[in-house]
């Protein structure tokens, strides 16, 4: 297991296409979450899944995102009627357990443009 | 909510030589976890260092420490014998007692390492 993947590494749309990206998390992590990040700033929290199950989403996801992780392994991140503001990268991360200090681990994320 | 500010966008320092890099946080919990991420350009975040809010020992991993000063809410980063290679962009990042568990991120410190 080399750590968690994600794909595709880039992607350019036209702006109001749909778009979905993949995270495969490490296999024994049953935590997966997905940040966003802009350019210069930190990564931002969008969604978190334990196991199957979407227990959180931030504000900032707003309708047109929608995430899913069917049977706890890989998840995807949709986003629908894409804007120029949802340029970014999104990053996913896992982790095990439930102890503070268990390492999250990141992909290197996909980078989206909008044009 | 908590936050978690890097007041220094950028900083500098000579190969061999030490820098700190400062966070401060804003949070009304008592329990809770505190993390240092390198992220090279185009590549993963890292972890570098972890602190737990109840230890009042500081962590230290090889030429990184941290000063932790709970009270004044502050978490600052030593790098010692810099190398070029420590050359990235350092987050500082918070984690509470909240159900996710998710990070929050400062926005930054860019370091640049001078031969």
């Amino acid at each position: 297991d080399t750590g968690v993947s994600q794909d595709p590494r880039h992607k350019i749309t036209k702006r109001g296409q749909n778009v979905t990206f993949r995270c495969d998390p490490i296999s024994e992590h049953n935590r997966l979450y997905w940040y966003r990040q802009t350019l210069g700033q930190g990564p931002e929290f969008l969604t978190y899944f334990q196991n199957e199950a979407q227990l959180e989403k931030s504000r900032l996801l707003s309708d047109r995102f929608s995430a899913e992780r069917p049977k706890g392994s890989f998840s995807t991140l949709e986003i629908q009627r894409t804007e120029q503001g949802d340029s970014a990268m999104y990053l996913c991360a896992s982790r095990p357990g439930t102890g503070g200090l268990y390492g999250y681990t990141f992909g290197s994320g996909t980078r989206l443009t909008v044009v | 909510a908590q936050t978690v500010t890097q007041s220094q966008p950028e900083m500098s320092v000579q190969e061999a030589e030490t820098v700190t890099l400062s966070c401060t946080y804003d949070t009304s919990e008592s329990d809770y976890y505190l993390f240092w991420y390198k992220q090279p350009p185009s590549r993963q975040m890292i972890l570098v260092i972890r602190q737990e809010a109840y230890k009042q020992q500081n962590a230290t991993e090889n030429r990184f420490s941290v000063n932790f000063q709970k009270a004044a809410k502050s978490f600052s980063l030593k790098i010692s014998d810099s190398q070029l290679g420590d050359a990235a962009m350092y987050f500082c990042a918070y984690r509470g007692s909240g159900s996710a568990r998710q990070l929050t991120f400062g926005s930054g410190t860019q370091l640049t390492v001078l031969p």
